[in-house]
């Protein structure tokens, strides 16, 4: 079945530093999301992205946040500056149409871990 | 802007009991996503339902749209049951928004 990767499964990076998360979604899907989830907390929406453009954005995405299909398979998420609190499980998702209406398919997540 | 109530919080169970979720929502809906994460993490969709039930398996998903409520069953519980069970919804009505607002999640453990 296929899968949306993601990498790397788990970063640590110091704080003050970028980081680029990477996502690969499955290769005929549209639509492409991010979503994060601190520890312990629930799962909440970042952005949802489709024909090149950010078609949604929560009030968590701030000018902090950035993402990027750079190629035809990936699909990428930057956090600029991290803080302690951007610490949290990030998944990316993707989906055929909009997921309202096709579903999602969720990456297995990477841990991102600031110091 | 949606929001999700789920209930049990945590939920313990032997091996071979009958498993009931719930999840209610704030505002209407096109479709409510059940997901299972796993221990490491992981996300994994189970159902996508706008009306009626859906059946996968020992699982089983029901939608009430206009009490804007869903149910997720599991019969014959088993150990490999064991993960965190979440609703999701649209974050709001009138299909336009794509983005999803998750419940808190329901922790289930089957005990042998």
């Amino acid at each position: 079945e296929p899968e949306v990767t993601q990498t790397p499964s788990h970063q640590v990076t110091q704080m003050g530093q970028e980081v680029i998360l990477r996502c690969v979604p499955i290769s005929n899907h549209l639509y492409f999301y991010w979503y994060r989830q601190i520890l312990g907390q629930k799962v909440e929406f970042l952005v949802s992205f489709y024909n090149n453009e950010i078609s949604e954005k929560s009030e968590i995405f701030d000018d902090q946040f950035s993402v990027e299909r750079p190629d035809g398979s990936n699909f990428t998420l930057k956090i600029r500056s991290t803080k302690l609190e951007d610490s949290a499980m990030y998944f990316c998702a993707s989906s055929e149409g909009r997921g309202q209406v096709y579903g999602y398919t969720f990456g297995s997540g990477t841990r991102l871990t600031v110091v | 802007k949606n929001e999700v109530e789920q209930s049990p919080q945590n939920l313990t169970a032997q091996e071979g009991e009958f498993i009931t979720i719930n999840c209610s929502y704030s505002v209407g809906i096109s479709a409510l996503h059940w997901l299972q994460q796993h221990p490491g993490g992981g996300i994994v969709s189970l159902f996508m339902l706008s009306s009626g039930k859906k059946k996968h398996g020992r699982l089983i998903a029901t939608i009430n749209i206009q009490e804007k409520h869903s149910s997720l069953h599991i019969t014959a519980s088993h150990p490999r049951d064991s993960a965190v069970y979440i609703c999701a919804v649209p974050m709001y009505s009138g299909g336009g928004a794509d983005g999803l607002t998750f419940g808190k999640g329901t922790h289930l453990i089957i005990q042998p």
